[in-house]
């Protein structure tokens, strides 16, 4: 199984640019996520989803936004690209909340590092 | 306050050694926690949960103590590749949103 899957690994945006960074996972989980990492920072969550066709805002949405029309599939889009958005972006998943509260960890992908120049 | 505090570290150990990282967490009704570990340039990976009555894996233990809402994580002989950044992780129960990561202790090992 390939767990998690982010293209593209590295991009370099030019202020004002729109891009999608794709994320995929084959193991039917339902839960996914957009998160970004700074320098010396925690993560900080983007979007999340609890389903497809379901999307709700973290903690930092300004400037993103995401779709889920698949179980697999959670692209997340920027629009207008800013310096502020230069960052480490990470997709995750999970299974069904009750597996969350079990123990059971995210899954994450292997992270899109985009540079906004 | 943030939500989930790590000393940052960074902490440099001779091979061998035991090491520990203490995280604590400002919400009392988070229910889950975790320690990931994430290599350099590499994503987050789930080294393990915690659990109430503490928990064992290996050389690595994982504490949690609810009543000063911290957690932490013991590293005994400590070996090279345990070098990397440790994570603290809440989640509270019921919201799919609230997986708070702390910004990570990085751990050096020495040879």
């Amino acid at each position: 199984n390939a767990g998690v899957t982010q293209t593209p690994k590295f991009r370099i945006l030019k202020i004002g640019q729109s891009m999608t960074l794709q994320c995929t996972q084959d193991m039917n989980h339902n839960y996914m996520y957009w998160y970004r990492q700074d320098p010396g920072m925690g993560l900080k969550l983007i979007y999340y989803s609890v389903g497809a066709g379901i999307t709700d805002k973290g903690e930092v949405p300004n400037g993103y936004n995401v779709s889920r029309s698949t179980t697999e599939d959670f692209p997340l889009r920027l629009e207008l690209a800013a310096p502020s958005q230069t960052s480490v972006y990470f997709c995750a998943s999970s299974p069904s909340l009750s597996g969350t509260a079990l123990g059971y960890g995210y899954t994450f992908g292997s992270g899109t590092r985009l540079t906004v120049v | 306050r943030k939500e989930v505090e790590q000393d940052p570290g960074p902490f440099n150990v001779p091979e061998g050694a035991t090491v520990a990282f203490n995280c604590t967490y400002s919400n009392s009704a988070s229910q889950s926690f975790f320690w990931y570990r994430q290599d350099c340039r590499k994503e987050p990976k789930l080294l393990m949960s915690v659990y109430s009555s503490g928990n064992e894996d290996g050389r690595f233990t994982a504490q949690l103590n609810r009543a000063s809402q911290y957690i932490s994580l013991l590293i005994r002989d400590s070996k090279l590749s345990d070098s990397a950044t440790y994570l603290c992780v809440v989640n509270m129960r019921g919201s799919a949103r609230q997986l708070t990561f702390g910004s990570g202790t990085q751990l050096t090992v020495l040879p």
